[in-house]
């Protein structure tokens, strides 16, 4: 079955650490994007990349970066220069200007 | 620029009530309009949508008309489960070239039987 995968699905982040999330697809879609969902809240776009090895920032950038070397991945890495890290993090591909499919989600959690 | 409106939550209805969440866009040219919906801890996923005028769309017993007179795109459903019980997200995405679409803040949906 074609979709998007995201790993892990839980992650526990210490004060200072980088971690990064990982998202897969196997629906040869060209752009892939980062959201972020804290609770009650809407969708905020962190970065999104629209063809391999390039990528645009979001409203959220700051703290956050990203890799685009294979157009199956798009990992994205949470830096200690992100002060507020904790929230649910979507990653979502798309063809063209039309539906978008979403991961299953990562939820991380500062300790 | 394109944003979307859609009405403030929680709407909480009891089981096989009539279901009506709004939702108004603004947007240049015409866009695609989109109904996501997204279950406890999980992503978003699809629900239905259309891409011009007058077109409706529909899946799983909702239903949502592209009203391009008074830039909307309600959904709607007859009879709500408690599976139902959710949030429903709006969205448009502009054909006209931009790769980043626009969604509304969401409205959670609880259903009690």
């Amino acid at each position: 079955d074609g979709g998007i995968t995201q790993s892990p699905k839980y992650l526990f982040r210490k004060e200072g650490q980088n971690v990064t999330l990982s998202c897969e697809q196997n629906l040869n879609h060209d752009a892939m994007y980062w959201y972020r969902q804290d609770p009650g809240q809407g969708l905020r776009l962190i970065y999104y990349s629209q063809i391999v090895n390039d990528f645009q920032k979001g409203d959220i950038a700051e703290g956050y970066s990203v890799s685009r070397e294979k157009k199956e991945s798009f990992p994205l890495t949470v830096t200690s220069a992100q002060k507020n890290p904790t929230a649910f993090y979507l990653c979502a591909s798309q063809v063209g200007t039309d539906t978008q499919y979403f991961g299953p989600g990562t939820r991380l959690t500062v300790l | 620029g394109n944003s979307v409106t859609q009405m403030e939550g929680p709407v909480t209805l009891s089981e096989e009530a009539f279901l009506t969440i709004n939702c108004t866009y603004t947007a240049t040219g015409y866009p695609s309009l989109f109904w996501y919906v997204q279950y406890p801890g999980e992503g978003l996923q699809l629900l239905l949508k259309a891409t011009k005028a007058d077109d409706k769309g529909s899946n799983k017993g909702f239903e949502a008309t592209y009203r391009k007179e008074t830039t909307s795109f309600h959904l709607e459903k007859g009879s709500v489960q408690v599976s139902d019980s959710a949030v429903y997200f709006c969205a448009l995405s502009d054909r006209g070239g931009s790769y980043i679409p626009t969604f509304g803040r969401g409205t959670s949906l609880i259903v009690h039987p």
